[in-house]
């Protein structure tokens, strides 16, 4: 059965550090989406991506926050000069169809900024 | 504002009842909704989709009420397995989803 993944599965970096945090998505898919689970709170939405380019985004989604599909199959997450409260789980997440609607999750990279 | 709403819980049910969970959305400018199950450290799986005249999956039934911006989810005879948090979700115009907190499930022996 076909799948996301994501790599690195935990990540620890110093604050004010760069981190790039990868995705397979499904070959298929069209649409692309990472969201962020700090511990203990809810899953969040941060951006959807289709056609190479954002399509949506939230608000904690800002200029320190950038996303790529830099070839055909990986999709990244940067996030320039990181903070102690970046922290979180990082899910990527892939879709075939906009009207479908259902998105395949990764399982996830663990961020630590100390 | 869009917000999604659940009772966190935790629901300690015994195997073989029935529970329900509920979740309410605030922004009425919302297109679909989903259930997601999501065990401990692990990613969201999606569970139903929740379509306007109710639908059924096995022991999993989904209800939605667009008047009063809510959704349910009913388990029957509840197993083990079933066990996990599960999230209410909202997409709202465009291609951004919403998630509620969770509702913790714990079926018993």
């Amino acid at each position: 059965e076909p799948e996301v993944t994501q790599t690195p599965s935990h990540q620890v970096t110093q604050m004010g550090q760069e981190v790039i945090l990868r995705c397979v998505p499904i070959s298929n898919h069209l649409y692309f989406y990472w969201y962020r689970q700090i511990l203990g709170q809810k899953v969040e939405f941060l951006v959807s991506f289709y056609n190479n380019e954002i399509s949506e985004k939230s608000e904690i989604f800002d200029d320190q926050f950038s996303v790529e599909r830099p070839d055909g199959s990986n999709f990244t997450l940067k996030i320039r000069s990181t903070k102690l409260e970046d922290s979180a789980m990082y899910f990527c997440a892939s879709s075939s169809d906009i009207s479908y609607n259902e998105q395949f999750f990764g399982p996830g990279t663990r961020l630590t900024v100390l | 504002r869009k917000e999604v709403e659940q009772d966190p819980g935790p629901f300690n049910v015994p195997e073989g009842a029935t529970v329900a969970f509920n979740c309410t959305y605030s922004n009425s400018a919302s297109q679909s909704f989903f259930w997601y199950r999501q065990d401990c450290r692990k990613e969201p799986k999606l569970l139903m989709s929740v379509y306007s005249s109710g639908n059924e999956d096995g022991r999993f039934t989904a209800q939605l009420n667009r008047a009063s911006q809510y959704i349910s989810l009913l388990i029957r005879d509840s197993k083990l397995s079933d066990s996990a948090t599960y999230l209410c979700v909202v997409k709202y115009t465009g291609n951004q989803f919403y998630f509620g907190t969770g509702t913790s499930l714990t079926v018993i022996p």
